[in-house]
């Protein structure tokens, strides 16, 4: 059965630190993974997503998450946030069961402090 | 272009009484997805549409809930009776397409209260 875990429910950091919100999956067949970013009062929204192709993919903002396929993990990282970065972020994964359905995580709040 | 629109916003209501969800993709999806988010937790898939055919509700508690997109486009969603554990968070979604690659946009969501 396809499963999602992220890791931390909850991860406060100063601004300016870097961060990595993990993010691991079950699968026994191939798979697309996405990261979506809810703010606060706001619904969630598409942060970057992976394919195929680079196992790096990178979002407008400075996150990136990288595709391991021997983990099943895809972690987000960004080097150095910012406050604006305070949200919710949730992991999803895609994966063909006669019909595509999208798993997600239970979601790590990303809590940034001044 | 005008995002995923859902209404109410917040619903409260007493237990055994029923309640419904309206959503309205965006222009040109063919697939809408509902789902549920209990506190804490992320989104559940009760029921995805492509138009007007419902493609998978095994997930969705058929003796309360039913759903309905007639032509294609807007989704009601409704639940009849209310139960003190049906209070979360009731999300629409849409994509223009139904394949695992497609990037799903969000309402804002409904929140419901069950007294």
């Amino acid at each position: 059965a396809q499963s999602v875990t992220q890791l931390d429910s909850q991860v406060p950091v100063f601004e300016e630190a870097p961060v990595e919100l993990r993010c691991n999956y079950s699968s026994s067949v191939s798979v697309y993974l996405f990261w979506y970013v809810q703010y606060p009062n706001q619904g969630l929204q598409l942060l970057l997503k992976y394919l195929s192709g680079s196992t790096l993919v990178e979002s407008i903002n400075g996150f990136e998450a990288e595709f391991n396929k021997s983990q099943t993990s895809f972690h987000l990282r960004k080097p150095s946030v910012h406050i604006s970065d305070t949200a919710e972020y949730f992991c999803a994964v895609s994966e063909n069961t006669g019909g595509f359905k999208t798993i997600f995580g239970a979601g790590t709040r990303l809590f940034v402090k001044a | 272009e005008a995002g995923v629109v859902q209404s109410p916003r917040y619903k409260i209501i007493e237990k055994k009484q029923p309640v419904a969800f309206w959503c309205n993709p965006i222009s040109g999806h063919n697939t809408l997805y509902w789902y549920l988010q209990n506190l804490g937790q992320g989104p559940e898939l009760l029921i995805r549409y492509e138009n007007e055919e419902a493609v998978d509700d095994s997930q969705l508690p058929k003796d309360r809930f039913s759903a309905e997109r007639l032509k294609g486009v807007d989704s009601t969603l409704k639940i009849q009776p209310a139960e003190l554990g049906d209070s979360a968070v009731y999300l629409c979604a849409s994509s223009f397409g139904s394949g695992g690659t497609d990037t799903q946009y969000f309402g804002p969501g409904t929140r419901l209260t069950v007294l």
